[in-house]
């Protein structure tokens, strides 16, 4: 089974308008990490922002921020006032408990397309 | 400061030679990843490294796949008698401990002919 879904393969939103990336995660784990990161078309992946299995409260960085809902086990990312910049594939990832590997999952993204 | 760096930044290769990927992570870093990034596969973890541990190689697809890390610091990824299937980009990371945030490098696109 898949442990990070990711349902929208493209996306498209205009420029200065909010939009809701989906992201739902599988673990059986009560601790894990999630994490989304940026894919512009130049290939490096970049950080945005991570949330923590026990933290109380949605992250924000910036422009960006998470709706964790636990429960329904979706960690959504929230891009307010799009921008050109932002046109890039998105990928939510997790990271499983503690004290063995601490490596990532990845969904198979999202390609996030800004209109003028 | 400086961030992930990994050369070469393209590679192209006959099928059946032996390639090395270098990583050198954020400096302080204790932790290295790699992944791969395929069209058919998405991104996939291949192996990780914490200080003096030993390595997590779960990841590796084959034999022919190996890593090392030299003075807890540069990684050397490499494959040998490529296939055309490992035609990807090998992307590596760092993180400052085990459990913290992973910042990639940009990765290098391998072209197996």
């Amino acid at each position: 089974a898949q442990k990070i879904t990711q349902t929208q393969p493209g996306m498209f939103v205009q420029e200065k308008e909010a939009v809701t990336l989906d992201c739902t995660y599988d673990t059986s784990d009560p601790s894990y990490g999630l994490f989304w990161y940026k894919q512009p078309s130049s290939g490096e992946m970049i950080f945005l922002i991570y949330q923590g299995s026990y933290d109380q409260q949605n992250a924000t960085e910036g422009r960006y921020s998470l709706n964790f809902q636990k429960a329904r086990k979706s960690a959504n990312l929230v891009i307010s006032a799009s921008q050109l910049g932002d046109s890039a594939m998105y990928f939510c990832a997790m990271r499983e408990g503690t004290g063995g590997s601490e490596k990532l999952v990845f969904g198979k993204g999202t390609k996030l397309t800004v209109n003028p | 400061g400086a961030g992930v760096s990994q050369s070469p930044s393209n590679k192209v290769t006959e099928k059946g030679k032996d390639v090395e990927l270098r990583c050198d992570p954020i400096s302080g870093h204790t932790a290295l990843y790699w992944y791969r990034q395929s069209l058919g596969q998405g991104l996939e973890f291949l192996i990780y490294f914490q200080g003096n541990s030993a390595p997590d190689k779960s990841g590796l697809p084959s034999d022919r796949f190996s890593a090392e890390r030299t003075g807890g610091s540069v990684s050397t990824l490499t494959i040998q008698r490529t296939q055309q299937e490992d035609s990807a980009v090998y992307l590596c990371a760092s993180s400052l401990e085990r459990e913290d945030t992973q910042y990639f490098g940009p990765g290098t696109r391998l072209t197996v002919l």
